[in-house]
C-alpha cells in the first residue's frame, strides 16, 4: 500500500497563498495523485489531481516533482471559506485507496 | 443528477447490538468504497466493490465487519456485535470505476454512536 504523510495543521491570512505538501515515497509509476476537501460533517469533495509536473483548474493547482516522490496542493489567495482538512491520496500501484492524516487548514480574517 | 446518499445520517446503538449501514451510489458507477473515519482522524480505508465484487477485505478491522452490494448499486456495511471502539463516521464513495484516477464522489456519512 502507498503511505502519505502530511503536515498535520497550517494557518493562513485571507488573500494569502497556501502551499500544502504531501510526500508518498512509495507511490507507483502509474499512480495518479489527488486531493480532497473536507468540511465538517461532510465527505470529502475532489479538489484536483495531477501524474506528473503541473495542474491547474479553476480552484487550485498541483505541482508533481518529477521524481513523483510528492506534491504540493497549491490555493491561491484563500478565503476564510477555505478553512477545511485537505488530505492527499495515492493508490500505491493497487486499487486500494491510501488517504493521508490530512491537514487542517484554518484561513483567519 | 442525486449523488450518493447514506442512511441512517445517525445511528446509536447499545454495545453488542449489530447495525447495518446502507450506501446508494451514483447511478451507474461500478466502484464503490467504504471508508471509517474516527473523531479528528483521517479516512480508513475498509473495502470496496467493482460491481457486486468485493476483491480486497483485508481492510475490515475484523470478522464482525462484512459489507455486501447487491445489483451493482445499493451497499450495505453490517457492524455485529458492535464495539464502543465502532464510533465513527462510516463514509461511501462512488467512482466510474475502481482504481486511480478515477475521482470518488462521498456521500455525508453515517455516525455511529455505540454506548
Amino acid at each position: 500500500l502507498a503511505k502519505t504523510t502530511q503536515p498535520i495543521s497550517m494557518d493562513s491570512y485571507e488573500g494569502q497563498e497556501v502551499n500544502i505538501t504531501c510526500s508518498h515515497n512509495n507511490i507507483a509509476t502509474n499512480d495518479y495523485i489527488t486531493w480532497y476537501q473536507q468540511f465538517p460533517s461532510q465527505g470529502p469533495r475532489f479538489i484536483i489531481q495531477g501524474y506528473k509536473t503541473k495542474v491547474t483548474n479553476e480552484v487550485a493547482s498541483l505541482f508533481i516533482p518529477a521524481d513523483r516522490k510528492s506534491s504540493t496542493l497549491s490555493l491561491p489567495r484563500v478565503s476564510l471559506s477555505d478553512t477545511a482538512v485537505y488530505y492527499c491520496l495515492a493508490w500505491g500501484g493497487s486499487y486500494i485507496p491510501t488517504f493521508g492524516r490530512g491537514t487542517s487548514l484554518i484561513v483567519h480574517p | 443528477g442525486a449523488g450518493v446518499s447514506q442512511s441512517p445520517s445517525n445511528k446509536v446503538t447499545e454495545k453488542g447490538k449489530d447495525v447495518e449501514l446502507r450506501c446508494d451510489p451514483i447511478s451507474g458507477h461500478t466502484a464503490l468504497y467504504w471508508y471509517r473515519q474516527s473523531l479528528g482522524q483521517g479516512l480508513e480505508f475498509l473495502i470496496y466493490f467493482q460491481g457486486n465484487s468485493a476483491p480486497d477485505k483485508s481492510g475490515l478491522p475484523s470478522d464482525r465487519f462484512s459489507a455486501e452490494r447487491t445489483g451493482g448499486s445499493v451497499s450495505t456495511l453490517t457492524i455485529q456485535r458492535t464495539q464502543q471502539e465502532d464510533s465513527a463516521v462510516y463514509l461511501c464513495a462512488s467512482s466510474h470505476t475502481s482504481g486511480g484516477g478515477n475521482e470518488q464522489f462521498f456521500g455525508p456519512g453515517t455516525r455511529l454512536t455505540v454506548l
